[in-house]
């Protein structure tokens, strides 16, 4: 299995554009999760689907935040426009809830700079 | 709702030294608790997990993990560090029946020859 799929790796924008950031959870896996990680804040659950249902977005910060996973095998995070203080590492992760172990398995992270 | 505390945001030590990482959690059930480490420009990599029976668990690279319920802690242990140890150390916790895993907010660990 490649494990969790994350692309760009690196991502650099201007102030005010779209940032797709995508996800490819590990197949059979029916939960995903997305994380932001930054120095002030640490890693910060935003949302996270079970079966491509979006369960709970209480973490996204507001409204420039959209996430959608539109078949079991792919996931974007959307920010329009982007900020500055979005500048973070955005991690997606999986899990399969049959493993019975709440484990996570991460991606290697998408480094979004806006500058 | 859980929360996780690591008190220390670095430490340093010597190679062959041992080491011991804290954490501790607030939770009003019972929770599952992970140790998870990242490597410079990494994931997360599961290192251990406590989802129930003997408190002392064993994890990859040599860590190990003691679950104490009255002290509601969850410290990282290894006897001897190697330089290839350095990285952000992060606690997590999950409650039972959530979906959610959150984390504290890591521990660097220097490893110094």
């Amino acid at each position: 299995d490649a494990g969790v799929i994350q692309s760009p790796r690196h991502e650099v924008t201007e102030m005010g554009q779209e940032v797709t950031l995508r996800c490819k959870p590990i197949s059979g896996h029916d939960y995903l999760f997305w994380y932001r990680q930054t120095m002030m804040r640490g890693l910060e659950l935003l949302i996270y689907f079970n079966n491509n249902v979006p369960i709970d977005d209480s973490g996204m910060p507001e409204d420039r935040f959209s996430a959608k996973m539109p078949n079991a095998s792919f996931s974007t995070l959307k920010i329009q426009p982007s900020e500055p203080r979005d500048s973070a590492v955005y991690f997606c992760a999986s899990r399969s809830l049959g493993s019975g172990a709440n484990v996570l398995t991460f991606g290697a992270g998408s480094r979004l700079t806006v500058l | 709702a859980q929360s996780v505390t690591q008190l220390d945001s670095q430490v340093p030590v010597f190679e062959e030294a041992p080491v011991e990482l804290r954490c501790n959690y607030s939770s009003s059930v019972s929770v599952y608790l992970f140790w998870y480490v990242q490597y410079p420009n990494q994931g997360l990599q599961l290192l251990l997990k406590y989802l129930s029976g003997s408190t002392l668990v064993k994890g990859i690279n040599g860590f190990e993990a003691e679950f104490n319920k009255s002290q509601t802690s969850f410290h990282l242990r290894k006897p001897s560090v190697h330089i290839s140890d350095t990285a952000e150390y992060f606690c997590a916790v999950i409650e039972y029946n959530t979906d959610k895993l959150i984390f504290g907010t890591g521990t660097r660990l220097q490893v110094f020859p």
